[in-house]
């Protein structure tokens, strides 16, 4: 059974960095062809792509925020983190971690985070 | 890259059946998309892919056979026979497109789907 989960602080203020772990079970970041990404959720709002780590390390950014992202993964750890520089309050979301599987699927996703940005 | 599009909303009688569509924008006939379920505050749960020959791949874990997918010329859609209230919730498609530093993953506006 495939688990992922959202940590990281609910709350940050303008300027600063938000770091985010997605501590998953059921799979290894290590069997090609696997994937974790990074999507959220504003309030009321479509889903944005942020960021995918392949199993081999390589690394994908959405375009528009690929300046403020930095994606790691610790496989020994089943951890994947993220990190977005410089939070603004519309980065305010709901943050999901999600398994890609080998045929490009994102088919599992956490139960997401929420994240306010204020001062 | 592409553009999906999705109405913002849909409704249906317990029982029934509802087709929602998702629109990829033109010169993308040839893309997959991807379907997920969204129930209110939860997380997102992979429904089908498809393509213009209909499903791609197996359901997502659990979806019943109540859902089925079609895919025609720009239009991919999700058809829920016999709905339960169970199904009331948002309803997003998503692909991904490019390779290398073009890679993306782009989804639609999402449809919220009641159950009347």
């Amino acid at each position: 059974q495939i688990t992922l989960k959202e940590s990281g602080p609910t709350l940050v203020k303008p300027t600063q960095t938000l770091t985010l772990t997605c501590t998953f079970s059921g799979f290894s970041l290590s069997t090609s062809g696997v994937g974790v990404g990074w999507i959220r959720q504003p309030p009321g709002k479509a889903l944005e792509w942020l960021a995918l780590i392949y199993w081999d390390d390589d690394k994908r950014y959405s375009p528009s925020l690929k300046s403020r992202l930095t994606i790691t993964k610790d496989t020994s750890k089943n951890q994947v983190v993220l990190t977005m520089t410089n939070m603004d309050p519309v980065d305010t979301a709901t943050y999901y971690c999600a398994h890609r599987n080998s045929s490009g699927i994102l088919c599992y996703w956490g139960q997401g985070t929420l994240v306010t940005v204020s001062s | 890259q592409p553009v999906l599009t999705q109405p913002p909303s849909a409704s249906a009688s317990l029982g029934a059946s509802v087709t929602l569509t998702c629109t990829l924008s033109s010169g993308y006939s040839n893309y997959k998309v991807d379907w997920y379920q969204q129930r209110p505050g939860k997380g997102p749960r992979f429904v089908m892919r498809v393509g213009t020959g209909g499903i791609v791949g197996s359901k997502g874990d659990g979806i019943p056979d109540r859902f089925s997918v079609l895919g025609s010329g720009l239009n991919r859609y999700l058809t829920i026979k016999n709905i339960q209230e169970e199904d009331e919730s948002d309803y997003h498609c998503g692909a991904d497109h490019g390779s290398g530093s073009n890679f993306v993953w782009v989804f639609g506006g999402g449809t919220k789907l009641t159950v009347l």
